[in-house]
């Protein structure tokens, strides 16, 4: 079965560092984009960024350049999304998602998704 | 950037045709995909390429892409299609994902 499996939901306070993961299994996951996707509270999808697990090649959304990094481990077929330093505003839902084929593919295969809360 | 326009929400009784708009700037020149959400769920791909299902999708869902607008019909609604509708286009001129934002279907 074709599968992402994220990591469990974080707490973290303002300022703190935080990595979530996203593991792919029963298909070639070096071979598919993965994208990630933010749903804040109550609100819709926004696509931060994706990933080419394959030769780690990348491309971010303007709103999302800067604010967090990308990267993946092919050996382990998991791709990463990582803050330096989080805010309030970070609290959400984070989904990571294969893209069918190109770049230009749909997401065919969602994680359950990664819930994310910054409080003080 | 490119945006994509859906309505914020649709409500219709059961049995009856639903249509959820996706608006975009010549959007029929671009390929547009749908999902579909659940409360507490991840989004599932329902239409891909304007107008193709998944395996696994009831043939009571279908897209279509013209001009300025695209459409997510579902026909014979029932309360189990009650879910948030998102559009989605890759903007290749920016080489980026868009997506609408989002049609919350009520059956009433």
């Amino acid at each position: 079965e074709v599968q992402l499996v994220q990591s469990g939901a974080e707490v973290k306070k303002p300022g703190e560092s935080l990595k979530i993961s996203c593991k792919g299994s029963g298909y070639d996951f070096t071979n598919f984009w993965i994208g990630w996707v933010r749903q804040m509270p109550g609100k819709g999808l926004e696509w931060m960024g994706m990933i080419y697990p394959g030769d780690s090649d990348i491309r971010f959304s303007p709103s999302f350049q800067g604010q967090v990094t990308m990267s993946g481990d092919k050996s382990i077929s998991t791709a990463y999304l990582q803050w330096s330093s989080l805010k309030a505003s970070d609290t959400g839902m984070y989904y990571c998602a294969r893209l069918r084929g190109a770049a230009s593919d749909p997401f065919d295969i969602w994680g359950q998704g990664t819930t994310v809360t910054v409080s003080s | 950037s490119y945006v994509l326009t859906q309505p914020p929400s649709v409500s219709l009784a059961p049995g009856k045709t639903a249509r959820i708009t996706c608006g975009g700037d010549n959007i029929g020149i671009k390929s547009v995909h749908w999902y579909l959400q659940k409360p507490g769920q991840a989004p599932v791909l329902l239409i891909s390429y304007d107008s193709d299902r998944p395996s696994g999708i009831p043939e009571r869902f279908s897209g279509s892409n013209s001009g300025n607008t695209a459409t997510l019909t579902i026909s014979r609604v029932e309360a189990g299609d009650e879910a948030d509708y998102y559009c989605q286009v890759w903007d290749p001129t920016s080489d980026h994902w868009v997506f609408g934002g989002g049609t919350r279907l009520t059956v009433l």
